[in-house]
């Protein structure tokens, strides 16, 4: 099993800001991802994090709008780029130990506010 | 593009009264987990069922899979206040993971 941090748990922000989330785990993973969730509902997938490249961005999610960074196999952060209103939400950072993506373990989300 | 049809989305019920959540699908998964979410909290793995008519049992909690792999049912037997929370299914299909809208469950004592 894997136990993932985030920081900040929650931030309100201003509009047209940017704001860097930091998501580390305690034991090495394979894989990471970034999620969005609207309090409530279900798990949107933003990202892949990959270590030491590109991070792989799913439909509808752009690395101008969402960079992500994977320097090890512990931590990455996600930065929500110029920020407006619509980017409230909950970002959630998960964790894979193994090959496919069954049995992630998720950090307990950063909770995001945009005036 | 695969969905996964999770029902019903929200659910209040009294304590000591079943319920049975469903998640139902045509794509074929190679395996379905269900996680428990609390508020303030994230996603927590309870199950992961893999061969076609599995059922798995956690307490007062029956999963179900599917015999051809493409639904599953969470049944909770006697529910307790303390099994309020947010029920989400997610299937592996092909190295992606499809998530189930969420059943937002309550349980009033």
């Amino acid at each position: 099993s894997a136990v993932i941090s985030q920081k900040p748990s929650r931030d309100i922000c201003q509009r047209g800001t940017s704001l860097t989330i930091q998501c580390q785990v305690d034991s090495q993973v394979t894989m990471m991802f970034w999620y969005r969730q609207q309090p409530g509902q279900s798990l949107t997938l933003i990202a892949t994090a990959n270590q030491g490249s590109e991070a792989t961005y799913e439909s509808g999610f752009v690395i101008d709008k969402f960079p992500i960074s994977r320097p090890n196999l512990t931590f990455s952060t996600l930065t929500v780029s110029n920020m407006s209103p619509e980017d409230s939400s909950i970002y959630l950072c998960s964790g894979k130990q193994g090959a496919n993506r069954e049995t992630q373990y998720f950090g307990p989300g950063t909770r995001l506010l945009v005036l | 593009t695969q969905l996964l049809e999770q029902s019903p989305q929200f659910l209040s019920i009294q304590e000591g009264e079943n319920l049975t959540v469903y998640c139902n699908s045509s794509s074929v998964f190679s395996s379905l987990q269900w996680y428990r979410q609390e508020p303030g909290e994230g996603p927590v793995l309870l199950v992961t069922v893999v061969t076609g008519g599995e059922v798995k049992k956690l307490k007062r909690l029956t999963f179900q899979f599917g015999d051809a792999r493409k639904d599953s049912s969470l049944h909770i037997t006697a529910a307790q206040p303390g099994d309020t929370g947010l029920y989400l299914c997610a299937g592996d299909s092909n190295y992606q993971l499809i998530w189930g809208a969420g059943t937002k469950l309550i349980i009033k004592p």
